[in-house]
């Protein structure tokens, strides 16, 4: 049974950092990309970054370009998320995704975490 | 930026009807779009890829269509868990982008 478990989400004011975490289990995490999805308390679905299986292709959204750096330790079967310099509109529940295709960069998304909660507030 | 406008914003309809929901991009993704079901309290779950073909254990009462700039999500007749938002996302190329949603809702 495929699961990913997100950490590291919480309280944190503006301009400072967190980092996310995401655990996999339940299939070859290096078959797959990966990705963050975030969604703001009652608004849509917001894609925030993914990596490829060998870290050889990442992908940002505009709105945390140079600020957020996604990476991925295939030996740990984890998943990262470097959130650095929040706003408070990063405010958001963000869930860990995986790719549907073997090997694809870019994908749809066929498991989600839970999501993990990060408050941008002072 | 490919930009993914759905419509409409919300349906109201009741259970047993037929539910058809659209998918619009600013540009062509082919045939690169999926479809996504959320429930409240819940991580969404992929019903539709590469706009027509459904995901493992999707009901046939979901279908979906379109190529290029233009998709549509059809329930052919709604059951009570189909009440949900809906999103479409496209694949073709990064940045990945989701369209804004359907609520579809019980009258």
């Amino acid at each position: 049974e495929v699961q990913l478990v997100e950490s590291g989400g919480g309280l944190v004011q503006p301009g400072r950092s967190l980092r996310l975490s995401c655990e996999a289990s339940g299939f070859i995490f290096n078959d797959y990309a990966m990705y963050w999805v975030r969604q703001a308390p009652g608004k849509g679905l917001e894609w925030v970054s993914g990596i490829n299986w060998n870290s050889g292709s990442i992908g940002y959204a505009d709105s945390v370009k140079g600020r957020f750096t996604i990476s991925r330790d295939n030996a740990k079967n984890s998943l990262y998320l470097q959130m650095n310099s929040l706003r408070p509109e990063d405010t958001a529940l963000y869930y860990c995704a995986k790719a549907r295709e073997m090997i694809a960069v870019v994908s749809y998304f066929d498991y989600w975490g839970q999501g993990a909660l990060v408050t941008v507030s002072s | 930026e490919i930009v993914l406008t759905q419509s409409p914003a919300t349906l109201s309809l009741s259970p047993g009807e037929r539910a058809t929901l659209s998918c619009r991009a600013s540009q062509s993704v082919s045939s690169y779009l999926g479809w996504y079901q959320q429930k409240p309290g819940q991580a969404p779950r992929l019903l539709i890829y590469d706009a027509s073909t459904r995901a493992t254990g999707i009901p046939a009462r979901f279908s979906g269509s379109g190529s290029g700039t233009d998709f549509t999500l059809t329930i052919s007749s709604l059951e009570p868990e189909d009440f949900a938002v809906y999103y479409c996302q496209q694949r073709n190329n990064w940045p990945l982008t989701f369209g804004g949603g359907t609520k579809v809702e019980i009258k």
